[in-house]
């Protein structure tokens, strides 16, 4: 079974902070996504990765960054907390298009970061 | 750049009786199209997808889905539902690049 591990359940930070949250998948895959999942919003996409170093802004980077230095490892970093960033996050892996002709992603637990 | 809406936030039916999610994508290609559900405190898991090839497709839990092009939908259906299918239910859709969007979700009530 694909296994994506988020290396926290629960995370509260004070604004100001820098913040880094772990992402590990287990399957070989290319792609990654950071996602945050708020009531009513569904989930939006942060950032995409493709390939090791290569990554793509989704519908709401700002304020987020990310870093893909392993291919198994994808790390979103908030650079200065706000209480506007407290939501759920959510990582996602799947393999590439080119490879299998588009799979579906496997996801994370999440991680419910609180921001006080 | 693709993008998903799904039109009902809420949606309350009988146990029993049938249900139809509405999705409609916008993508310049042919998109790759899937169906996630996510119970309460719990993860996403998948339904059900469409790459290519049959336009109606079949997924767990007794879920079914029909891609039309020509209205840019996948509307996900159950011809019975039960009450533990009361969850949050998420459309997306994937470029060929693999970039992987959802829309808003739909949240399903299921009355006895």
């Amino acid at each position: 079974d694909v296994k994506v591990t988020q290396s926290s359940r629960y995370l509260v930070k004070r604004t100001g902070e820098k913040v880094f949250l772990e992402c590990v998948q287990d399957m070989d895959h290319e792609n990654m996504f950071w996602y945050r999942q708020d009531p009513g919003l569904g989930l939006r996409l942060i950032y995409f990765s493709y390939d090791v170093k290569m990554k793509e802004k989704g519908d709401i980077p700002e304020g987020y960054s990310v870093s893909r230095e392993k291919k198994e490892r994808f790390s979103l970093i908030l650079e200065s907390a706000s209480t506007n960033q407290t939501s759920m996050y959510l990582c996602a892996s799947s393999l590439s298009s080119y490879r299998a002709g588009g799979t579906e992603a496997f996801f994370g637990q999440g991680t419910r970061l609180t921001v006080v | 750049a693709q993008s998903v809406t799904q039109p009902d936030i809420h949606i309350t039916v009988s146990e029993g009786a049938s249900l139809e999610l509405r999705c409609n994508y916008s993508y310049g290609a042919t998109p790759y199209l899937f169906w996630y559900v996510q119970s309460p405190g719990q993860g996403l898991q998948l339904l059900l997808k469409y790459f290519s090839g049959d336009t109606l497709v079949q997924g767990i839990k007794g879920f079914e889905a029909e891609f039309k092009r020509s209205q840019s939908s996948f509307n996900l259906r159950k011809p019975s539902v039960h009450w533990s299918d009361a969850a949050e239910y998420f459309c997306a859709v994937s470029s060929n690049t693999g970039k992987l969007i959802f829309g808003q979700g739909t949240t399903l009530q299921v009355k006895p």
